[in-house]
């Protein structure tokens, strides 16, 4: 079935420092989202892309979409201890739906201060 | 907007027993999800809802679970008998048809079966 794979699984920086996790699926997608989800909270949206190769910032985070549409990545420039949390890839389902979102396993950002 | 409501926030029970999840989306958002999030598995979508009516329970594992949603602004989660490896974080997430904005989540209810 589909897959969405996100690496690194923990990422451990100190705070200034910049930060990025992948994510790579195993079907081209129409479009992504990414999500943060805080300890102990609930995912929250950040962003949706959908178009090839497209770039998008939001303050310090910037997002790509992979020519191919099937890789993302969220750079995080100088990060601050209010980014901790996990963040989340979703791509939609191929089966059964197109409105579900298949997560993938996120990457867990701790920030030393 | 109060967002995505689910009750209760915690819940204890012991093997066996009844458990009932509960969620209230939000006003106008067409579309319905469960999902369970543990440390191994991550996010797994359980179930989902278009208008009220089912789509996808592929993701339920097991007869145990069953989810309703007898109308717009409410849905149920139901575990019976319930097992000590249902133990995890179950979030409900709304969003209007067409995901083109993105899901709300809840707050989710932590459960744990004893």
């Amino acid at each position: 079935g589909q897959q969405v794979m996100q690496i690194p699984q923990y990422q451990h920086v100190q705070e200034g420092e910049d930060f990025t996790t992948y994510c790579n699926s195993s079907t081209t997608l129409s479009n992504i989202q990414w999500y943060k989800q805080r300890p102990g909270g609930h995912p929250v949206f950040l962003i949706q892309l959908v178009k090839s190769g497209e770039v998008k910032k939001q303050k310090r985070l910037t997002f790509q979409f992979g020519e191919a549409k099937k890789n993302s990545s969220l750079h995080i420039t100088a990060t601050q201890t209010t980014d901790v949390g996990t963040y989340f890839c979703a791509g939609p389902g191929t089966q059964g739906g197109s409105e579900k979102l298949v997560f993938g396993k996120g990457t867990k950002l701790t920030v030393n201060p | 907007d109060a967002g995505v409501i689910q009750s209760p926030r915690h819940e204890v029970t012991e093997m066996g027993q009844e458990v009932t999840l509960r969620c209230k989306p939000i006003s106008g958002h067409n579309s319905l999800f469960w999902y369970r999030q543990t440390m191994m598995r991550g996010l797994e979508l359980l179930i989902y809802f278009n208008n009220n009516v089912p789509i996808d329970d592929s993701g339920m594992p097991e007869d145990r679970f069953s989810a309703k949603m007898p109308n717009a602004s409410f849905s149920t989660l139901k575990i019976q008998p319930s097992e000590p490896r249902d133990s995890a974080v179950y979030f409900c997430a709304s969003s209007p048809w067409a995901q083109r904005v993105g899901y709300t989540f809840g707050s989710g209810t932590r459960l744990t079966v004893v």
